[in-house]
């Protein structure tokens, strides 16, 4: 069974700063790996996904990273701002049936 | 298209009640999944629907849980006889048939069972 694991689990950060999420997973064959955002009590917003085949993508302050072989990924978040805090979630497609394994994410807070 | 849709956002129910959530997906979307996420933990899935074909069941869908998708299009969520442990947010998500594409989630359905 695919098991996803987010290091660390909280993250707090003064305004500015560079910051890196881990995510590992078990079994490589994935099809892609998709990264959430969570605020407090709501649902989860898409920020990046990255296929299987791919190593990184980029969306203004967020690049990600997959090393499938390894079965790590990175989030990088440049020039942090208050704005970032949320609960980050990394989760893995494991087949064309397209469950989403998660791990428990990490929660951020960028404080001014 | 505004996304995928959930409703109520927020059920408080008695111990014993029946509930049923509804989830309208990104309209071109042909999977239609739901999830469920205790505090602090990610989601775990439930189950997934192809069309209105049900094609994954999670053994943490109890004999008390039951899902459909009449027409290939929204798709209802019923907790029979809820029960304390049931209390949770139950997300709702779509994609399209390609393995590569990603999910659309909905806000969520905060149910809690008094």
């Amino acid at each position: 069974k695919q098991e996803v694991t987010q290091i660390p689990a909280a993250l707090s950060v003064p305004e500015g700063e560079n910051l890196v999420l881990n995510c590992s997973f078990t079994d490589s064959a994935i099809y892609n790996l998709q990264w959430f955002r969570q605020d407090p009590g709501k649902g989860l917003t898409s920020l990046l996904l990255i296929q299987s085949s791919q190593r990184e993508q980029t969306s203004g302050r967020l690049n990600a990273s997959l090393d499938k072989s390894s079965g790590r990924s990175t989030l990088y978040i440049a020039a942090s701002q208050p704005g970032d805090s949320a609960t980050y979630l990394c989760a893995v497609r494991g087949s064309t049936l397209g469950r989403l394994y998660f791990g428990r994410g990490t929660q951020l807070t960028v404080w001014p | 298209d505004t996304g995928v849709s959930q409703n109520p956002r927020h059920k408080i129910t008695k111990r014993g009640q029946n509930v049923t959530f509804r989830c309208d997906p990104i309209s071109e979307h042909n999977r239609l999944y739901w999830y469920r996420q205790t505090l602090g933990q990610g989601p775990e899935f439930l189950t997934y629907f192809q069309n209105e074909a049900q094609l994954e069941k999670s053994r943490l869908l109890s004999d008390r849980f039951s899902a459909e998708r009449p027409k290939g299009s929204f798709s209802t969520l019923e907790i029979q006889r809820t029960e304390q442990g049931d209390s949770a947010m139950y997300l709702c998500a779509s994609s399209l048939a390609q393995a590569g594409d990603g999910y659309t989630f909905g806000s969520g359905t905060r149910l809690t069972v008094v």
